[in-house]
């Protein structure tokens, strides 16, 4: 079974550039999570999907971070414009149900650098 | 509100010794979740245990152990006769409904 597939694995931009970073969850999984990992931190949640609808984006920077599943499948998140404090790993993970009792499987992880 | 707090910031041990990380957590809720999460250098979180807020047993899953105890909200984990592989960030989450919060970790270095 494939695991969560991300890309890229790493991004280098300067602030106040674009960047875009895409997720696919395993199979079958409907619960989809992007998180936020800073240097030295642990993951912080950023928004949870479950399907093609937002289950939790209170964490999220809607200013300048956006994220879509639209066809409840794999998932892009983006940031609009970069500021130099958003350079972090992003995680992506998802379960296959819905319960906090699931383990999550992560993703590689996208680092990015803003320069 | 959710928080758990990893007080150890490192840990570096000799190869075959035992390792404990602690694990200290807050929630107002009555059921939640405990989990112990492996962050190796590659950077892929992995999963390692689960407990339930409503089984304080404490279990042994190969060189892997934890101490549940919710008198004082801890959930500690020990590596026994730790090796190499094992050098990674440790990750104690907790976990309510859905959603999953993480402790700061610790870095756990084994050397030969």
């Amino acid at each position: 079974e494939a695991g969560v597939a991300q890309s890229p694995r790493y991004k280098i931009i300067e602030k106040r550039q674009s960047v875009a970073f895409w997720c696919n969850p395993i199979s079958g999984h409907a619960t989809l999570y992007w998180y936020q990992q800073i240097l030295g931190q642990g993951p912080k949640l950023l928004i949870q999907f479950q399907n093609n609808g937002v289950v939790d984006d209170s964490q999220l920077p809607k200013d300048r971070f956006s994220a879509e599943r639209l066809k409840g499948v794999d998932s892009t998140l983006k940031i609009q414009p970069a500021k130099l404090e958003d350079s972090a790993v992003y995680l992506c993970a998802s379960i296959q149900g819905a319960g906090g009792y699931n383990e999550q499987f992560f993703g590689p992880g996208t680092r990015l650098t803003v320069l | 509100a959710q928080k758990v707090t990893q007080a150890q910031t490192e840990i570096s041990v000799v190869e075959k010794e035992d390792v404990t990380l602690d694990c200290v957590y807050e929630t107002r809720d009555t059921t939640y979740y405990l989990f112990w999460y492996k962050q190796p250098p590659s950077g892929e979180l992995v999963f390692l245990i689960r407990r339930n807020s409503f089984d304080e047993q404490n279990e042994i899953s190969g060189r892997y152990s934890w101490n549940f105890q919710k008198s004082t909200s801890s959930f500690n984990f020990t590596i026994t006769a730790s090796q190499v592989v094992d050098s990674a960030v440790y990750f104690c989450a907790l976990s309510d409904d859905y959603k999953l919060s993480f402790g700061a970790g610790t870095t756990v270095t084994v050397r030969a």
